[in-house]
């Protein structure tokens, strides 16, 4: 079946260690992105990829990377400087990247909830 | 500015009452795309409707229904013969022209079907 697959589904982290989340389409889809989601509140994106070996910032990109080295593979690293990491992160992916593109339809995998300890 | 305003926070009504979920938008921009999404309690979004801004006329699917009025820049969604299975948070969602995919979404709405 075709969609994207994000794990784990729970990750729990001490303060000070670096974890990353895991988010791979099978959709061949180009366009790739995070949003950070907390209790309450809409999505906010975090970083997004148009094409395999580029990235762009989001809104919130402060304290995350990312790297796009598979047009499968999308992964986002949540670092130490993040200050507030607990959250519930999604990832998702459309058809096109390019400008005239980008404003296909966003699907979404079903997300992985970081808490940190 | 660029933003999307779902004014009602949370929505409970009894199984089989109809329920509209409003949903207001600014964008600068003449051509931009709306949707919906759908939050169940599991997490995943799942993708409901897109429109178009060029686009106005109404659509219907199944019990699900969306106005799109351009000229309130308004995007309700209606749930007719609301069932338990329709309880989620419900986003509406924004992509302005020249945003480079970005997704605006408005805070939700969490609706509440009961027995």
């Amino acid at each position: 079946d075709g969609g994207i697959t994000q794990s784990p589904k729970y990750l729990f982290r001490k303060e000070g260690q670096n974890v990353t989340l895991s988010c791979e389409q099978n959709l061949n889809h180009d366009a790739m992105y995070w949003y950070r989601q907390d209790p309450g509140q809409g999505l906010r994106l975090i970083y997004y990829s148009q094409i395999v070996n580029d990235f762009q910032k989001g809104d919130i990109a402060e304290g995350y990377s990312v790297s796009r080295e598979k047009k499968e593979s999308f992964p986002l690293t949540v670092t130490s400087a993040q200050k507030n990491p607990t959250a519930f992160y999604l990832c998702a992916s459309s058809i096109a990247g390019d400008s005239t593109a980008s404003t296909d339809t966003q699907y979404f995998g079903p997300g992985t909830r970081l808490t940190v300890l | 500015a660029q933003k999307v305003t779902q004014a009602q926070t949370e929505i409970s009504v009894v199984e089989k009452e109809d329920v509209t979920l409003d949903c207001v938008y600014e964008t600068r921009d003449t051509t931009y795309y709306l949707f919906w999404y759908k939050q169940p309690p599991s997490g995943e979004l799942v993708f409901l409707i897109r429109r178009n801004s060029f686009d106005e006329q109404n659509e219907i699917s199944g019990r699900y229904s969306w106005n799109f009025q351009k000229s309130t820049s308004s995007f309700n969604f209606t749930i007719t013969a609301s069932q338990v299975v329709d309880s989620a948070v419900y986003f509406c969602a924004l992509i302005p022209h020249r945003n480079t995919g970005k997704l605006i979404f408005g805070q939700g709405t969490t609706l509440q079907v009961k027995p």
